[in-house]
């Protein structure tokens, strides 16, 4: 079936530091790529996503790019704040129609200290 | 924009009683609506995918008849948690999609603590 594999962590980094986080994904076709953004305490907030190959998605500073050969969406900031401590989610859909869910991978926490 | 309201946020129970979580999408239609369970630094898990006017999906391994899920209308769908046990203790969100665009919305979650 669909999965995401992404880092695990937790990673711990100091401000103004250059974030990766590495996504992979198993699918069949082409599905659609996410990364959500949970905050303590908090639900979850979508931060960028992508519908195809090589597009880019970007938000607040975070970048991913969907690589179709290598079946990845890595999540990079060049220069992270402590505000940005928080869990971050790769995700899948398989087809943006209704009834798709999204498929999560375990999530890796990142703490930025000043 | 679009906005999904999950009531309540939190709520503390005793074992054996059952506690209703709603879901509802403020300003959109959706059809289909999906509850996830997040178990602490976990992932989240697909629990079931409900539809409006009609029966839930549930996911291998969820009990259907502890987790009674009702979608009795576009804009509202109720999960409950029947007998419930301190291992059913977990934060619950919802997702709702939209009908005309499929785009999906998530709620603020529930944390339900069982005592």
């Amino acid at each position: 079936g669909d999965s995401v594999t992404q880092m695990e962590g937790p990673v711990t980094l100091s401000e103004e530091a250059f974030l990766t986080i590495n996504c992979t994904y198993t699918a069949t076709g082409y599905p659609s790529l996410f990364w959500y953004v949970q905050y303590p305490g908090e639900g979850l907030q979508l931060l960028l996503k992508a519908t195809k190959a090589d597009d880019k998605g970007s938000n607040k500073g975070f970048e991913a790019t969907y690589r179709k050969e290598t079946t990845s969406f890595h999540l990079e900031k060049g220069s992270v704040q402590v505000s940005d401590s928080a869990v971050y989610f790769c995700a899948l859909r398989k087809r943006n129609s209704g009834n798709t869910p999204l498929v999560f991978g375990k999530g890796t926490r990142l703490s930025v200290i000043a | 924009g679009a906005v999904v309201s999950q009531h309540p946020s939190r709520v503390i129970c005793k074992s054996g009683t059952s506690v209703k979580i709603e879901c509802r999408s403020l300003d959109f239609q959706a059809t289909t609506m999906f509850w996830y369970r997040q178990f602490p630094k976990k992932s989240l898990m697909l629990m079931a995918t409900s539809n409006e006017g009609s029966k839930a999906t549930y996911e291998q391994g969820v009990e259907k008849d502890k987790f009674l899920i009702n979608h009795a209308s576009l804009t509202l769908s109720t999960l409950t948690v029947t007998s419930a046990h301190p291992e059913d203790s977990s934060f619950y969100i919802c997702s709702a999609s939209n009908t005309g665009t499929g785009e999906l919305f998530f709620g603020e979650g529930s944390r339900l603590t069982v005592l």
